[in-house]
């Protein structure tokens, strides 16, 4: 069963600090990945994707990415109230159809 | 226009009903997905469509049937649900079914079956 780990949080920070949101995987294949925003009520929204080691930047966001520890990260720099939403990770199945999600991390930002 | 239109947008439905779900996506994409969110638990993938074709069935009860007219378009037929199939019910579209593919969701439709 492959899967996709994630804090379920929540996680509070104040406004203006970096928030770090966390998720592992188990197929060591895969080779996508993706952070979803959600909104309370919303459908995701695509804020990022990443697809070899390192670190990809795109205003205050970096996502973050270790094939060999299979880990994911976010990264969300001067947080805002409007950041406040559940984070989902997502992995593309190696070879397959399939994108596997996390639960999510609900992000907390306080004003 | 939206990129992914999904209608109802809240339904409820009785356990013998018999009712569909519409989506359509204006992105050009060839791939088309159902997925079911339930309440603290991950996005579950239900089907998949790459060009019309069903290339993925996740292991799901045949009271839910999928149908893909064409590349625009994708219906998911309801039929003598029970109330645990009660969930949100997210469309999505992507370039493609496989590889380096983010996926483009639609607002969902609330279904509550009674």
């Amino acid at each position: 069963q492959k899967e996709v780990e994630q804090n379920s949080g929540p996680l509070s920070v104040p406004e203006g600090a970096i928030a770090s949101l966390n998720c592992t995987y188990s197929d060591r294949g895969s080779q996508s990945f993706f952070w979803y925003r959600q909104y309370s009520g919303k459908s995701p929204e695509l804020i990022m994707s990443i697809y070899s080691n390192g670190d990809k930047e795109d205003g205050r966001f970096t996502a973050q990415l270790n094939k060999a520890s299979q880990y994911v990260s976010l990264l969300i720099r001067d947080s805002q109230p409007s950041d406040s939403a559940t984070y989902l990770c997502a992995v593309n199945e190696a070879g397959g159809f399939k994108t596997i999600f996390g639960a999510g991390t609900r992000l907390f930002v306080k004003a | 226009e939206t990129g992914v239109t999904q209608t109802p947008r809240h339904l409820v439905m009785g356990m013998t009903n018999k009712k569909s779900l519409k989506c359509e996506q204006h992105l050009g994409h060839n791939a088309m997905y159902w997925y079911k969110q339930s309440a603290k638990k991950p996005l579950e993938l239900m089907f998949v469509y790459s060009l019309e074709e069903r290339v993925e069935n996740n292991s799901v009860p045949s009271r839910f049937s999928p149908e893909c007219p064409n590349s625009s378009h994708l219906f998911l037929h309801l039929h003598t649900l029970q109330p645990e199939d009660s969930a949100l019910y997210l469309c999505a579209s992507s370039p493609q079914a496989m590889g380096n593919t983010e996926a483009f969701f639609g607002q969902g439709t609330r279904l509550t079956v009674v």
